[in-house]
């Protein structure tokens, strides 16, 4: 069976600090994995998405950048925290683009 | 990607069988139609998709119109733990962004 595994589960940064995000598929190669962002209240916004190793394809620019140095791992980050960046954020995988996605425990971010 | 349209709320008692309403006139010929569910402080949890023919799996059954043009999920014998913002999104095959909207928060009263 897939697991899906993000951390850290909760974090509290201060504005203009840096950031890093873990998230780890086991059990599927080859996945396709997504970042996604939800500030409280809001509704669900893909960041990234990732077919492959190596490759990173943006959605929404948030100051925010992501990489997958492994096929199983997919890292989000950013080098200065903005207030705007406090939120939910999720990792999921899929066979494949179109698919339905596997989403994983998330992240909850607060930047004070 | 076509729109998709949804109650911003519904509410339940245990035990009933649940009709959730999404509008998608202008959906394409390529898109399928795909139901998630979120609770609080959790990841949305995939709950079924269609094409154009009815699907059933354990967690509901999904009807599509003939037209294409609306689909309603069922949820029979809601419990407390069916409790969530339920969302409706049309995704083409090899496209990435599924959007997510506001969906329909489904409450359920015991």
């Amino acid at each position: 069976a897939q697991t899906i595994h993000q951390w850290p589960v909760a974090e509290i940064k201060a504005v203009g600090s840096p950031l890093s995000l873990g998230c780890t598929i086991k059990g599927k190669s080859s996945p396709n994995l997504y970042w996604y962002w939800q500030a409280t209240g809001g509704t669900l916004q893909q960041l990234f998405y990732s077919i492959t190793v190596g490759q990173v394809e943006s959605v929404v620019q948030l100051n925010l950048s992501a990489s997958r140095p492994k096929d199983d791992q997919f890292i989000l980050s950013t080098e200065k925290l903005l207030l705007s960046h406090s939120g939910f954020y999720l990792c999921a995988w899929s066979l494949r683009l179109g698919a339905e996605q596997y989403f994983g425990p998330g992240t909850r971010l607060t930047v004070l | 990607d076509a729109k998709t349209t949804q109650p911003d709320s519904m509410e339940s008692t245990e035990g009933e069988t649940v009709h959730l309403p999404c509008s998608h006139a202008t959906i394409s010929g390529n898109e399928y139609i795909y139901w998630y569910r979120q609770v609080p402080l959790q990841g949305p949890e995939y709950v079924t998709h269609g094409l154009q023919q009815n699907t059933t799996n354990s967690m509901a059954f999904l009807a599509i119109a003939s037209d294409r043009k609306s689909s309603t999920l069922i949820l029979p014998h809601v419990s407390l733990r069916d409790a969530a913002v339920y969302h409706c999104i049309l995704e083409r095959n090899n496209n990435n962004a599924p959007r997510f909207g506001a969906g329909t928060k489904l409450s359920v009263k015991p």
